[in-house]
Formats: structure tokens, C-alpha cells, sequence
């Protein structure tokens, strides 16, 4: 069955320090691959998307993520954390049109 | 600019009551879905549809049921509710065509809690 692993259910970094969290999917044919946000008590919102024109994909509040095929992995980085980062992410893969598989979630805390 | 509304934000239900979670979209979405998130869980596909009068089952349809009569409205209808039910709801939308990567607009979610 299709999956999508983010590997660990909290991260906690330092206010300035880089940001990395983990995505990987089950799949040989490259899907759409997206990274959503969700702050306390909201819905999710898009971060940024995969669309196979670039392989770096940036996205909003200075994210950005990789898609690696050969490692069918698509990691969550941004240079340095600020305070407003702290939320749950969460990597969605699109493996068809009524198909769209979400990871557990990412809780991000950032530290003073 | 609404997007995805849900109604009601929290709701408390006994055993064995009924009720319909409301999911409106103004963005002429042709496919809806409907999600519950639990705790470490991510999000779990109830039931999707692809367009008015169209409607398909996701990974836990169990206890749930749908109806699409207009491409902007996708009430979720939870009969006979059990604790196992408590969890929140996120109702999402999306145009699907070709070429379109298909990203789901979420609405602000349903927290439903069974007693």
C-alpha cells in the first residue's frame, strides 16, 4: 500500500538554528508531493508543492524542500527557526487523483 | 474570499445520537473530501467526491455517511455516534484537471467529542 513516513513526531530546535524534518513516500513514479502547515486550532495550510519543474522547491515563510527520487524522499528545510515556525507539518503525497496520503505530522517547537 | 467553511467548530455528543458536520466551498471545486485527524495519526480519508451526485468511500467510511447534491455543499452525517468517533474533522477541496497538482484547501475543522 502507498505510505508517506515523516520521521520523528517532534522536533525541537533553537530560534536561528536550521530546520529539517523528514519525508519519505513509497512510490517508483515520482506523485505531487506537497509540505502543509497547521497552526493551534486551524486547518491545514499549504507550504509548497512538488510539480516536477524543479527539483528545490521553495515555499512560503522562507521554507523550502528537496525531491530526491532515488531516495524517495522530499525533506522540509529552513536555514533559520523562527518563534512563528512552531505548528505541526505535515508531507502529502498525491498518488492519484482520489488518492492523497498524509504522514502522521511533525510537531515543531522552537526554543528561545 | 471564504474557501472551505465548516459548521459547527465543536460539538459534544452522546452514545447513540446522530448529527451532520456542514462543509460548504465557494472556489467551484469539483472534488471534496472529508478527514479525521487523531493524535499522531495524521489524516485519515473518510469519504471523497469527485462531483455532484458522485461519491466514494476513503480508508475509514465506517459509521459515516455522505451525500453531494450541489458541487458546493458535502455534509458528513455521523449515525448512531460512538466514542470511537471523537476526533476532529476537516473537510477539504480541490480542482482536479490535467495538468493541476490537485492541493486540497482545507476548511478550520470540526472538533467532535462522543460521551
Amino acid at each position: 500500500a502507498q505510505s508517506v513516513t515523516q520521521l520523528g513526531s517532534h522536533v525541537s530546535v533553537s530560534e536561528g538554528a536550521l530546520v529539517l524534518l523528514r519525508c519519505n513516500y513509497s512510490s517508483s513514479v515520482p506523485p505531487y508531493l506537497f509540505w502543509y502547515v497547521q497552526y493551534p486550532n486551524q486547518g491545514l495550510q499549504l507550504l509548497l508543492k512538488y510539480t516536477s519543474a524543479a527539483t528545490l522547491v521553495k515555499g512560503i515563510n522562507g521554507f523550502e524542500a528537496e525531491f530526491k527520487k532515488s531516495e524517495t524522499s522530499f525533506h522540509l528545510t529552513k536555514p533559520s527557526a523562527h518563534m512563528s515556525d512552531a505548528a505541526e507539518y505535515f508531507c502529502a503525497v498525491r498518488y492519484n487523483n482520489n488518492d492523497m496520503r498524509f504522514g502522521a505530522g511533525t510537531r515543531l517547537t522552537v526554543k528561545p | 474570499n471564504a474557501g472551505v467553511t465548516q459548521t459547527p467548530k465543536f460539538r459534544i455528543l452522546k452514545i447513540g445520537q446522530s448529527m451532520t458536520l456542514q462543509c460548504t466551498q465557494d472556489m467551484n471545486h469539483n472534488y471534496m473530501y472529508w478527514y479525521r485527524q487523531d493524535p499522531g495519526m495524521g489524516l485519515k480519508l473518510i469519504y471523497y467526491s469527485v462531483g455532484a451526485g458522485i461519491t466514494d468511500k476513503g480508508e475509514v467510511p465506517n459509521g459515516y455517511n455522505v451525500s453531494r447534491s450541489t458541487t458546493e455543499d458535502f455534509p458528513l452525517r455521523l449515525e448512531l455516534a460512538a466514542p470511537s468517533q471523537t476526533s476532529v474533522y476537516f473537510c477539504a477541496s480541490t480542482a482536479v484537471y490535467r495538468g493541476n497538482t490537485g492541493e486540497l484547501f482545507f476548511g478550520e475543522g470540526s472538533r467532535l467529542t462522543v460521551l
